[in-house]
């Protein structure tokens, strides 16, 4: 998982509450993303982020909010709009793609992950 | 849009046999196709990818996957299986000329490898 941190491991939320996850990366990448893991199930994308300042809807935005206030941090908060919140969140970040990149786009590098629970 | 799928939810194999875990996409153009691992409670590690060139890719832990273009499959093979290799494999896919490094994950295939 070297050079993208998340925490924290496990964290649990009450009904009603907003949570924020930390996403960190020495990697120098211009690129983060979350994702989200439900069991039995692939990844599905929150939102992401190509460059500080800017960031997109992914396929599930809703109840989740996200800054990209620095390149090494990509937070995401979990708010109480979210009304299934419980599971595995992956932070990825990556090189900029670009179609002229030489080797093409660069793989995704993941986190350790966090797994929220709501009680 | 682009899609990946991974018609296998689990393989079962016995250690020191061949094994295979099966990917096809679907994408407009040519793809980016991309195979991770994750083990338990951890996140995925990168394994290989293919970007343009030979069909047969090279990655870590002495797995290989094979692009067929007339069959849309990139899928994941490893000549002698180890217990260790248990775990869920991820196939993923983003077309060429997307800027923005999206990927399309398929749903996953756990891989059990069995002494």
């Amino acid at each position: 998982d070297g050079g993208i941190t998340q925490s924290p491991k496990y964290l649990f939320r009450k009904e009603g509450q907003n949570v924020t996850l930390s996403c960190e990366q020495n990697l120098n990448h211009d690129a983060m993303y979350w994702y989200r893991q439900d069991p039995g199930q692939g990844l599905r994308l929150i939102y992401y982020s190509q460059i500080v300042n800017d960031f997109q809807k992914g396929d599930i935005a809703e109840g989740y909010s996200v800054s990209r206030e620095k390149k090494e941090s990509f937070p995401l908060t979990v708010t109480s709009a979210q009304k299934n919140p419980t599971a595995f969140y992956l932070c990825a970040s990556s090189m900029r793609g670009t179609a002229t990149l030489a080797g093409g786009i660069g793989e995704q590098f993941f986190g350790p992950g966090t797994r929220l629970t709501v009680l | 849009a682009q899609s990946v799928a991974q018609p296998e939810d689990q393989v079962n194999v016995a250690e020191g046999n061949p094994l295979t875990v099966k990917c096809t996409y679907s994408v407009s153009g040519n793809p980016y196709l991309f195979w991770y691992v994750q083990y338990p409670n951890r996140g995925l590690q990168f394994l290989l990818k293919y970007i343009t060139g030979d069909n047969l890719v090279k990655g870590s832990y002495g797995f290989e996957a094979e692009f067929n273009k007339s069959q849309t499959s990139f899928h994941l093979k490893k000549p002698s299986a180890l217990v260790s290799d248990s775990a869920l494999y991820f196939c993923a896919v983003s077309p060429l000329n997307n800027a923005g490094n999206m990927l399309t994950f398929g749903g996953g295939t756990r891989l059990m490898v069995k002494p």
